[in-house]
């Protein structure tokens, strides 16, 4: 437990749908990031958020669209997505300061569009 | 951000020493070296994390030389459980940008 919770953990959605995942940390953490990591590649920085504003988008297509209402929750809303988007999307926090490269990552959701 | 590159995959025996060696040639003066290791269908655990010479902690212990163009995180006594990838980052969380991981070392412990 890293203190790190995303849900759903599994998720199913046709293309024509519209779903969130959920990420939420109570750790002080004022940085969260979104990740995709698609079956045996690395992890892939997709969103940046610090204290609430996005300082990051890595050019990720706007059917991903993030909101960070405030710094311990997360979401990414999905709408019409792709097979080719089936992928485990994992949500990290950090405190950042000089001194320190420690993110918590989440279990992740194994998501699958058909 | 510093490019790091580490091998592929490697090969172990129950009870063994592992060293996974990382190049970063260009890390920059403000960078740390971190580790993490990731099980399949997990997040990104972290393991140890070092600025130069030797850190050491009840996972694992990393060796930075003197020039910090490169790093070795040394596991003792492997046992099947530490099969995993290992990713070695470099770079500071300034909360701007995100550190980026590599293609890690897949690390494969046999009985």
């Amino acid at each position: 437990e890293t203190g790190v919770t995303q849900t759903p953990r599994h998720l199913v959605m046709g293309m024509t749908n519209k779903k969130s995942l959920k990420c939420e940390q109570h750790l002080g953490h004022n940085a969260m990031y979104w990740y995709k990591q698609s079956a045996k590649k690395p992890l892939e920085l997709m969103f940046v958020y610090n204290f609430k504003e996005q300082t990051e988008n890595n050019s990720v297509p706007s059917r991903f669209s993030p909101e960070c209402p405030n710094s311990s929750h997360l979401f990414l809303h999905l709408h019409t997505l792709q097979p080719e988007d089936s992928a485990l999307y994992l949500c990290a926090s950090s405190l950042p300061g000089e001194g320190t490269t420690e993110a918590f990552f989440g279990q992740g959701t194994r998501l699958t569009v058909v | 951000l510093a490019k790091t590159t580490q091998p592929v995959s490697m090969d172990s025996y129950e009870g063994q020493e592992v060293n996974i060696t990382c190049s970063h040639n260009n890390i920059a003066t403000n960078d740390y070296i971190t580790w993490y290791q990731q099980f399949p269908s997990q997040g990104p655990r972290f393991i140890i994390q070092g600025y130069k010479t030797k850190v050491t902690n009840e996972v694992a212990s990393l060796f930075i030389p003197a020039d910090r163009k490169s790093s070795t995180l040394s596991l003792p006594r492997v046992s099947l459980s530490d099969t995993a990838v290992y990713y070695c980052l470099v770079g500071l969380d300034t909360g701007r940008r995100a550190l980026t991981f590599g293609s890690g070392t897949r690390l494969q412990v046999q009985p």
